[in-house]
């Protein structure tokens, strides 16, 4: 079956540690998307990729790093430098960027620091 | 962009009846709108979409208006159902940023 994956699904981290969030595809969608979401509020753009080996920041890029080394992959780092981390993590994909209509979404990782 | 990272607006309609949810956007250069629904704890599904070009587009039981002129977009759910308790954001297409507007949380009152 073709989807997007997320993983782990719950996730603990220490403050001052840096924690990676996975995100796979096998869709074979060119662009790959991380949002943040907390409680009682809407989707904000962390990062965006519309290619591999390339990417933007969105909204609320500070505090967080993505690769894209791989078309089916788009792991998004969190970093000590990210002041407020505990959220809901969401990753999606989309078969291009621009003209597309549809975004698959992933299950979502709950990130919790501790 | 979109309005984003906002807190979420509440409805709250009684099981049975229609609701209607609406959503403010920004950015004009969208080709498509999309309404997605979120359940707790899971990430966006599609529900329907609408090009730019039109104004009305219905589903099964589920109807978006587009309204250009004010930028404005909702949603028409008839016959609520406790099962369509969710958010419901929405986002335009068209840009490569995929941003969201600010949606609104469905509760079902059985």
């Amino acid at each position: 079956d073709g989807g997007i994956t997320q993983s782990p699904k719950y996730l603990f981290r220490k403050e001052g540690q840096n924690v990676t969030l996975s995100c796979e595809q096998n869709l074979n969608h060119d662009a790959m998307y991380w949002y943040r979401q907390d409680p009682g509020q809407g989707l904000r753009l962390i990062y965006y990729s519309q290619i591999v080996n390339d990417f933007q920041k969105g909204d609320i890029a500070e505090g967080y790093s993505v690769s894209r080394e791989k078309k089916e992959s788009f792991p998004l780092t969190v970093t000590s430098a990210q002041k407020n981390p505990t959220a809901f993590y969401l990753c999606a994909s989309s078969i291009n960027p621009g003209r597309t209509t549809e975004a698959f979404f992933g299950q979502g990782t709950r990130l919790t620091v501790v | 962009g979109e309005s984003v990272g906002l807190h979420l607006p509440t409805l709250s309609v009684q099981e049975g009846d229609n609701s209607i949810i609406n959503c403010a956007y920004s950015n004009s250069a969208s080709d498509y709108f999309i309404w997605y629904k979120q359940e707790s704890g899971k990430g966006p599904q599609f529900i329907i979409d609408i090009r730019s070009n039109m104004d009305k587009r219905q589903g099964q039981r589920v109807t978006v208006l587009l309204n250009k002129t004010v930028k404005h977009l909702s949603l028409q759910i008839a016959a609520t159902q406790p099962g369509d308790s969710a958010v419901y954001p929405c986002r335009g297409a068209g840009s490569y940023q995929l941003t969201f507007g600010k949606g609104t949380k469905l509760s079902v009152i059985p």
